[in-house]
Protein backbone atom coordinates (compact mmCIF):
# COMPACT_ATOMS: atom_id res chain seq x y z
CA UNK A 1 0.00 0.00 0.00
CA UNK A 2 0.56 3.84 -0.04
CA UNK A 3 3.33 4.64 2.52
CA UNK A 4 4.27 8.35 3.66
CA UNK A 5 7.64 8.87 5.19
CA UNK A 6 8.33 11.83 7.48
CA UNK A 7 11.41 13.33 7.96
CA UNK A 8 13.12 14.00 10.19
CA UNK A 9 11.61 11.65 13.08
CA UNK A 10 12.62 13.83 15.94
CA UNK A 11 14.05 17.74 16.33
CA UNK A 12 15.24 18.82 19.00
CA UNK A 13 15.24 23.24 18.99
CA UNK A 14 16.02 26.34 20.86
CA UNK A 15 12.97 28.41 21.63
CA UNK A 16 12.49 31.33 18.83
CA UNK A 17 13.83 28.85 16.78
CA UNK A 18 12.20 28.23 13.21
CA UNK A 19 11.20 24.72 12.46
CA UNK A 20 11.05 22.43 9.03
CA UNK A 21 9.50 19.07 8.27
CA UNK A 22 8.53 17.43 4.75
CA UNK A 23 7.17 14.32 3.85
CA UNK A 24 7.15 12.14 0.62
CA UNK A 25 4.76 9.56 -0.85
CA UNK A 26 6.14 6.60 -3.08
CA UNK A 27 2.48 7.76 -5.21
CA UNK A 28 0.56 10.56 -6.31
CA UNK A 29 -1.73 12.48 -3.76
CA UNK A 30 -4.39 14.52 -4.13
CA UNK A 31 -4.67 16.06 -1.26
CA UNK A 32 -1.83 16.71 1.69
CA UNK A 33 -3.08 17.18 5.52
CA UNK A 34 -0.85 17.96 8.55
CA UNK A 35 -2.24 16.99 11.89
CA UNK A 36 -0.70 17.83 15.62
CA UNK A 37 -0.78 15.21 18.21
CA UNK A 38 -0.69 16.53 21.61
CA UNK A 39 0.41 13.92 24.45
CA UNK A 40 -2.53 12.11 25.74
CA UNK A 41 -4.60 13.71 23.11
CA UNK A 42 -5.92 13.13 19.49
CA UNK A 43 -4.76 14.61 16.69
CA UNK A 44 -5.85 17.57 15.35
CA UNK A 45 -5.75 19.44 12.43
CA UNK A 46 -3.39 22.20 11.38
CA UNK A 47 -3.59 22.69 7.67
CA UNK A 48 -5.31 20.90 4.78
CA UNK A 49 -3.86 21.38 1.00
CA UNK A 50 -5.60 20.24 -2.10
CA UNK A 51 -3.78 21.37 -5.24
CA UNK A 52 -0.09 21.14 -6.38
CA UNK A 53 1.86 23.85 -5.37
CA UNK A 54 -0.55 25.41 -3.00
CA UNK A 55 1.02 27.45 0.08
CA UNK A 56 -1.20 28.15 3.18
CA UNK A 57 -1.00 29.33 6.47
CA UNK A 58 -2.45 28.76 9.53
CA UNK A 59 -0.55 31.39 12.09
CA UNK A 60 2.93 30.56 12.57
CA UNK A 61 2.25 27.41 10.34
CA UNK A 62 3.29 27.45 6.93
CA UNK A 63 2.63 24.62 5.04
CA UNK A 64 2.69 23.37 1.03
CA UNK A 65 1.62 20.62 -1.31
CA UNK A 66 4.46 19.48 -3.35
CA UNK A 67 4.52 20.61 -7.66
CA UNK A 68 5.58 16.77 -7.80
CA UNK A 69 2.00 15.41 -5.94
CA UNK A 70 4.57 13.18 -4.23
CA UNK A 71 5.63 15.67 -1.20
CA UNK A 72 4.60 18.33 0.98
CA UNK A 73 6.18 20.33 3.46
CA UNK A 74 5.58 21.96 6.84
CA UNK A 75 7.19 25.24 8.61
CA UNK A 76 6.94 26.80 11.74
CA UNK A 77 8.28 30.08 12.29
CA UNK A 78 9.19 31.81 15.87
CA UNK A 79 8.55 28.14 17.52
CA UNK A 80 7.45 28.43 20.96
CA UNK A 81 6.99 25.90 23.91
CA UNK A 82 3.36 24.57 22.90
CA UNK A 83 4.77 23.50 19.54
CA UNK A 84 6.04 20.79 21.12
CA UNK A 85 4.57 17.50 20.10
CA UNK A 86 4.11 15.13 17.20
CA UNK A 87 3.09 16.32 13.70
CA UNK A 88 1.57 14.05 10.92
CA UNK A 89 1.35 14.27 7.48
CA UNK A 90 -1.47 12.22 6.07
CA UNK A 91 -3.61 11.39 2.94
CA UNK A 92 -6.13 9.62 1.29
CA UNK A 93 -4.67 6.42 -0.13
CA UNK A 94 -4.95 5.65 -3.58
CA UNK A 95 -7.51 2.44 -3.66
CA UNK A 96 -9.74 4.82 -2.32
CA UNK A 97 -10.35 8.74 -1.11
CA UNK A 98 -12.00 7.78 2.06
CA UNK A 99 -9.19 5.87 3.64
CA UNK A 100 -6.63 8.07 5.33
CA UNK A 101 -2.65 6.95 5.52
CA UNK A 102 -0.49 8.28 8.10
CA UNK A 103 3.21 8.90 8.14
CA UNK A 104 5.19 8.15 10.93
CA UNK A 105 5.73 11.53 12.96
CA UNK A 106 8.00 13.86 13.45
CA UNK A 107 8.35 14.83 17.35
CA UNK A 108 8.98 17.91 18.02
CA UNK A 109 11.35 19.15 21.52
CA UNK A 110 11.10 22.99 22.43
CA UNK A 111 14.30 23.93 25.04
CA UNK A 112 13.39 26.65 26.50
CA UNK B 1 -19.79 21.04 20.44
CA UNK B 2 -19.13 17.44 21.25
CA UNK B 3 -17.32 16.40 17.90
CA UNK B 4 -16.40 12.85 18.35
CA UNK B 5 -16.47 11.41 21.94
CA UNK B 6 -14.90 8.00 22.56
CA UNK B 7 -15.25 5.73 25.91
CA UNK B 8 -13.92 4.52 27.81
CA UNK B 9 -10.61 6.82 28.21
CA UNK B 10 -8.71 4.08 29.56
CA UNK B 11 -9.02 -0.03 29.81
CA UNK B 12 -7.02 -2.74 31.10
CA UNK B 13 -8.51 -6.22 30.07
CA UNK B 14 -6.83 -9.91 30.68
CA UNK B 15 -5.83 -12.15 27.87
CA UNK B 16 -8.92 -13.59 26.02
CA UNK B 17 -11.58 -11.16 27.34
CA UNK B 18 -13.38 -9.17 25.04
CA UNK B 19 -14.61 -5.75 25.06
CA UNK B 20 -16.48 -3.03 22.62
CA UNK B 21 -14.51 0.29 21.93
CA UNK B 22 -17.54 3.13 21.57
CA UNK B 23 -17.27 6.04 19.45
CA UNK B 24 -20.41 8.79 18.39
CA UNK B 25 -20.08 11.50 16.11
CA UNK B 26 -22.37 14.54 16.14
CA UNK B 27 -21.38 15.91 13.16
CA UNK B 28 -23.58 14.36 10.58
CA UNK B 29 -20.11 12.60 9.37
CA UNK B 30 -20.75 9.57 6.56
CA UNK B 31 -17.48 8.46 6.70
CA UNK B 32 -15.94 6.66 10.44
CA UNK B 33 -12.71 5.25 10.75
CA UNK B 34 -11.20 3.02 13.71
CA UNK B 35 -6.88 3.84 14.18
CA UNK B 36 -4.29 2.04 16.61
CA UNK B 37 -1.35 4.08 17.41
CA UNK B 38 1.39 2.10 19.20
CA UNK B 39 4.13 3.84 21.54
CA UNK B 40 6.00 6.08 19.09
CA UNK B 41 4.45 5.15 15.93
CA UNK B 42 2.37 6.97 13.56
CA UNK B 43 -1.80 5.71 13.12
CA UNK B 44 -2.62 2.43 11.30
CA UNK B 45 -5.91 2.16 9.96
CA UNK B 46 -7.76 -0.66 11.66
CA UNK B 47 -11.40 -0.50 9.90
CA UNK B 48 -13.52 2.34 7.89
CA UNK B 49 -16.84 2.73 6.87
CA UNK B 50 -18.61 5.26 4.44
CA UNK B 51 -21.99 5.06 6.02
CA UNK B 52 -24.39 3.09 7.80
CA UNK B 53 -24.11 -0.31 6.98
CA UNK B 54 -21.38 -0.44 5.31
CA UNK B 55 -17.57 -1.09 6.44
CA UNK B 56 -14.22 -2.02 4.98
CA UNK B 57 -10.81 -3.51 6.38
CA UNK B 58 -8.06 -1.21 6.73
CA UNK B 59 -4.32 -1.64 7.40
CA UNK B 60 -4.66 -4.12 10.62
CA UNK B 61 -8.19 -5.36 10.74
CA UNK B 62 -6.94 -9.21 12.63
CA UNK B 63 -8.99 -9.64 15.91
CA UNK B 64 -11.57 -6.65 15.33
CA UNK B 65 -14.64 -6.50 14.35
CA UNK B 66 -16.81 -3.31 13.68
CA UNK B 67 -20.44 -2.06 12.92
CA UNK B 68 -22.13 0.74 11.83
CA UNK B 69 -25.90 0.35 12.65
CA UNK B 70 -25.87 4.30 12.71
CA UNK B 71 -24.58 7.15 11.54
CA UNK B 72 -23.64 8.43 14.35
CA UNK B 73 -22.09 5.17 16.27
CA UNK B 74 -18.99 3.16 14.95
CA UNK B 75 -18.32 0.54 17.67
CA UNK B 76 -14.68 -1.22 17.81
CA UNK B 77 -15.00 -4.90 19.07
CA UNK B 78 -12.50 -6.96 20.20
CA UNK B 79 -13.13 -10.69 20.83
CA UNK B 80 -10.81 -12.46 22.38
CA UNK B 81 -8.04 -9.14 23.39
CA UNK B 82 -3.86 -10.11 23.15
CA UNK B 83 -0.98 -8.15 24.38
CA UNK B 84 -1.07 -7.18 20.61
CA UNK B 85 -3.65 -5.17 21.05
CA UNK B 86 -2.17 -3.03 23.89
CA UNK B 87 -2.36 -0.08 21.78
CA UNK B 88 -4.17 3.84 22.03
CA UNK B 89 -6.79 3.47 19.67
CA UNK B 90 -8.11 6.49 18.09
CA UNK B 91 -11.42 7.10 16.09
CA UNK B 92 -12.23 9.74 13.58
CA UNK B 93 -14.52 11.20 11.08
CA UNK B 94 -15.06 12.76 8.24
CA UNK B 95 -17.47 14.37 5.30
CA UNK B 96 -15.90 14.08 2.65
CA UNK B 97 -17.13 16.70 -0.60
CA UNK B 98 -15.39 17.42 -3.31
CA UNK B 99 -12.45 15.23 -2.67
CA UNK B 100 -12.07 16.71 0.79
CA UNK B 101 -10.79 14.37 3.39
CA UNK B 102 -10.21 16.24 6.77
CA UNK B 103 -10.73 13.30 9.21
CA UNK B 104 -11.40 14.55 13.04
CA UNK B 105 -10.14 12.61 15.91
CA UNK B 106 -11.77 11.94 19.03
CA UNK B 107 -9.24 11.54 22.74
CA UNK B 108 -8.74 8.25 22.31
CA UNK B 109 -8.87 4.97 24.49
CA UNK B 110 -5.78 3.65 25.84
CA UNK B 111 -5.87 -0.12 26.08
CA UNK B 112 -4.05 -2.72 28.06
CA UNK B 113 -4.44 -6.18 27.76
CA UNK B 114 -2.24 -8.50 30.17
Amino acid sequence: GQQLNQSPQSMFIQEGEDVSMNCTSSSIFNTWLWYKQDPGEGPVLLIALYKAGELTSNGRLTAQFGITRKDSFLNISASIPSDVGIYFCAGPAIQGAQKLVFGQGTRLTINP
Amino acid sequence: NAGVTQTPKFRILKIGQSMTLQCTQDMNHNYMYWYRQDPGMGLKLIYYSVGAGITDKGEVPNGYNVSRSTTEDFPLRLELAAPSQTSVYFCASSYPRTGNTEAFFGQGTRLTVV
